[in-house]
């Protein structure tokens, strides 16, 4: 059973432009909501997090936007950079549980 | 400091055999996890240790797959009788308690490759 739900599974696109990866959660339970970045033969990093008592949260061209009702969560990259080239992996954790259930991941390639 | 370390990077063993993969956390991170990253897929959870508590085995998908965590410190995930299925990349991830929001940190991995 998925509970976390990514797409797109891969994305492209040109320098300058927006990224944006979106994903969709079933346990209503999930109270915080990480996004990491994986680089190829590195583990993941944490890029950015959000809880779902804010609709938005910012940190340079990374924005997460959050929609509570809809059981949703998307992260925007502005002003794409080919160095932005990596998967992306959204994530969810229950309070009372310590372990991430992670989306399937996108790659996303940011075209020079 | 140093990161998490993980150890081996790669390993190729045959089927039926048993396999060892260790990971040291970062000094003071008090939690670790295992997870498991198969191709194409997202990180799937596997054990988890906080302290002296007893571990989290709750993502175990066997009996063949066990771990341990010695001195509050390095852990090793055993895999016994390994099938091919079991390939994958093994990520271990360290964090500085218990408390959902503190960030976790993981290591680079090991490529274990069951022929």
């Amino acid at each position: 059973q998925q509970q976390v739900k990514q797409s797109p599974q891969s994305l492209i696109v040109q320098k300058g432009g927006i990224s944006i990866i979106n994903c969709a959660y079933e346990n209503t339970a999930f109270d915080y909501f990480p996004w990491y970045q994986q680089f190829p033969g590195k583990g993941p990093a944490l890029l950015i997090a959000i809880r779902p008592d804010v609709s938005e949260k910012k940190e340079g061209r990374f924005t997460i936007s959050f929609n509570k009702s809809a059981k949703q969560f998307s992260l925007h990259i502005m002003d794409s950079q080919p160095g932005d080239s990596a998967t992306y992996f959204c994530a969810a954790r229950r309070g009372s549980a310590r372990q991430l259930t992670f989306g399937s991941g996108t790659q996303l390639t940011v075209l020079p | 400091g140093a990161g998490v370390s993980q150890s081996p990077s790669n390993k190729v063993t045959e089927k039926g055999k048993d396999v060892e993969l260790r990971c040291d956390p970062i000094s003071g991170h008090t939690a670790l996890y295992w997870y498991r990253q198969s191709l194409g897929q997202g990180l799937e959870f596997l054990i988890y240790f906080q302290g002296n508590s007893a571990p989290d085995k709750s993502g175990l998908p066997s009996d063949r797959f066990s771990a341990e965590r010695t001195g509050g410190s390095v852990s090793t995930l055993t895999i016994q009788r390994t099938q091919q299925e079991d390939s994958a990349v093994y990520l271990c991830a360290s964090s500085s308690s218990g408390s959902y929001a503190n960030e976790q940190f993981f290591g680079p991995g090991t490529r274990l490759t069951v022929l």
